[in-house]
């Protein structure tokens, strides 16, 4: 069964680091790109950044630039996503979610996301 | 700000059939980019219910299409079902921020 499993969520004070890591199993992960989701309390789903399958390739969202880094470990079958400068609208659930895309004879789907982990709550707060 | 424009919110009773719109723009949906479905339960992590407009995972019901044309992308639930209520993304690519986007997202509430 293809499955991610998130971990390291918790309470943080504004300005602090926390550490996400995502477990991955069921499938060859150093085949797939990854990426993190996070969704605030009561709103909609933001991506936050994709990383390629060897590692070589990172994108971020703008206003997660220089604050969040994402890796991975493809030994161990490891995303993670270290975040810096916590601030108060940080707090959310945090998602794991492997890319799929697909190309058929004369077509190819842009990029989707599944599966999805189950996530891990990040709370910054004083 | 979602790029991917959504209604807050859809209600049908049980049978009916209802759709949910996603409103994009040039740099997306118009630049050719597809569109996916996401479903999310309360209280869970989401699920892919459509990929590339109109395609369906094995396992999702087919009470459950997608379409896309222009700008604009649309959802159909037909034969509403009380285990249909939940919130439904939609999610593309766009050209002009260089990042994948999600709609605002949709409540079904089965009355």
């Amino acid at each position: 069964e293809v499955q991610l499993v998130e971990s390291g969520g918790g309470l943080v004070k504004p300005g602090g680091s926390l550490r996400l890591s995502c477990a991955a199993s069921g499938f060859t992960f150093n085949s797939y790109s990854m990426n993190w989701v996070r969704q605030a309390p009561g709103k909609g789903l933001e991506w936050i950044s994709s990383i390629d399958s060897s590692g070589m390739y990172i994108y971020y969202g703008d206003s997660m630039k220089g604050r969040f880094t994402i890796s991975r470990d493809n030994a161990k079958n490891s995303l993670f996503l270290q975040m810096n400068s916590l601030r108060a609208e940080d707090t959310a659930m945090y998602y794991c979610a492997r890319t799929r895309s697909y190309c058929t004879v004369g077509t190819c789907y842009s990029d989707w996301f599944d599966p999805w982990g189950q996530g891990t709550l990040v709370t910054v707060s004083s | 700000q979602s790029v991917l424009t959504q209604p807050p919110s859809v209600s049908g009773a049980p049978g009916q059939r209802v759709t949910i719109s996603c409103t994009g723009s040039n740099s997306n949906f118009g630049a050719g980019y597809d569109v996916h479905w996401y479903q999310q339960l309360p209280g869970t992590a989401p699920k892919l219910l459509i990929y590339g407009n109109n395609n369906r995972p094995s396992g999702v019901p087919d009470r459950f299409s997608g379409s896309k044309s222009g700008s604009s992308a649309s959802l159909a639930i037909t034969g509403l079902q009380a285990e249909d209520e939940a919130d439904y993304y939609c999610q593309s690519y766009d050209s002009s921020l260089n990042i994948y986007v999600f709609g605002t997202g949709t409540k079904v509430t089965v009355v």
